[in-house]
């Protein structure tokens, strides 16, 4: 066990469903962040939270949604996606939001948009 | 622009002998590299780290070589085992905490 959990796992939804995707760190971090993975590509940033503020949106479209209610939860809503969505979701954690800090992963939501 | 590539996407190397894994970045005010390695069904996981100000870093059975002249990074895997087959990543911070992670090389170790 990492230190940070993800939920569900795997996850298959229709381009018209809404989902979200659970991530919950119990490393006593204070900036979390979403990654995707997609075959044969590097891993993207999506989105950095520090104290629950939201301090990075990399370009990412409207149909992703993250929230982040505490330091210790991260959350990531969707809804309308397309098949090109379909990847390997990641959460990350490190201790503070500065420089030359390792990050601490989950073991991902496989998601299939269908 | 800002890139971190790998020379070769797979490996494979016999059980007991080394592994060199190289990766190739672009920027030249990186000052802090980390290698992580990724096991199916698995997020990476942090193996080793090393600031600009250093050439070399040893840990358990890893060593992680700097060179800045040619912007070179390597991660050397001592008496390769079946536990090391894994994807690895090396990832650069150029300052602020994004960090950019490269295309991956997959190690196989052969019985």
């Amino acid at each position: 066990e990492t230190g940070v959990t993800q939920t569900p796992r795997h996850l298959v939804m229709g381009m018209t469903n809404k989902k979200s995707l659970k991530c919950e760190q119990h490393l006593g971090h204070n900036a979390m962040y979403w990654y995707k993975q997609s075959a044969k590509k590097p891993l993207e940033l999506m989105f950095v939270y520090s104290l629950e503020e939201r301090v990075e949106n990399n370009s990412v479209p409207s149909r992703f949604s993250p929230e982040c209610p505490n330091s210790s939860h991260l959350f990531l809503h969707l809804h309308t996606l397309q098949p090109e969505d379909s990847a390997l979701y990641l959460c990350a954690s490190s201790q503070f939001l500065i420089t030359n800090e390792k990050l601490f992963f989950g073991s991902g939501t496989q998601l299939s948009v269908l | 622009g800002e890139s971190v590539g790998l020379h070769l996407p797979t490996l494979s190397v016999q059980e007991g002998d080394n592994s060199i894994i190289n990766c190739a970045y672009s920027n030249s005010a990186s000052d802090y590299f980390i290698w992580y390695k990724q096991e199916s069904g698995k997020g990476p996981q942090f193996i080793i780290d090393i600031r600009s100000n250093m050439d070399k870093r040893q840990g358990q059975r890893v060593t992680v070589l700097l060179n800045k002249t040619v912007k070179h990074l390597s991660l050397q895997i001592a008496a390769t085992q079946p536990g090391d087959s894994a994807v690895y990543f090396c990832a650069e911070n150029t300052g602020g905490f994004k960090t950019i992670f490269g295309a991956g090389t997959r190690l196989f170790v052969k019985a």
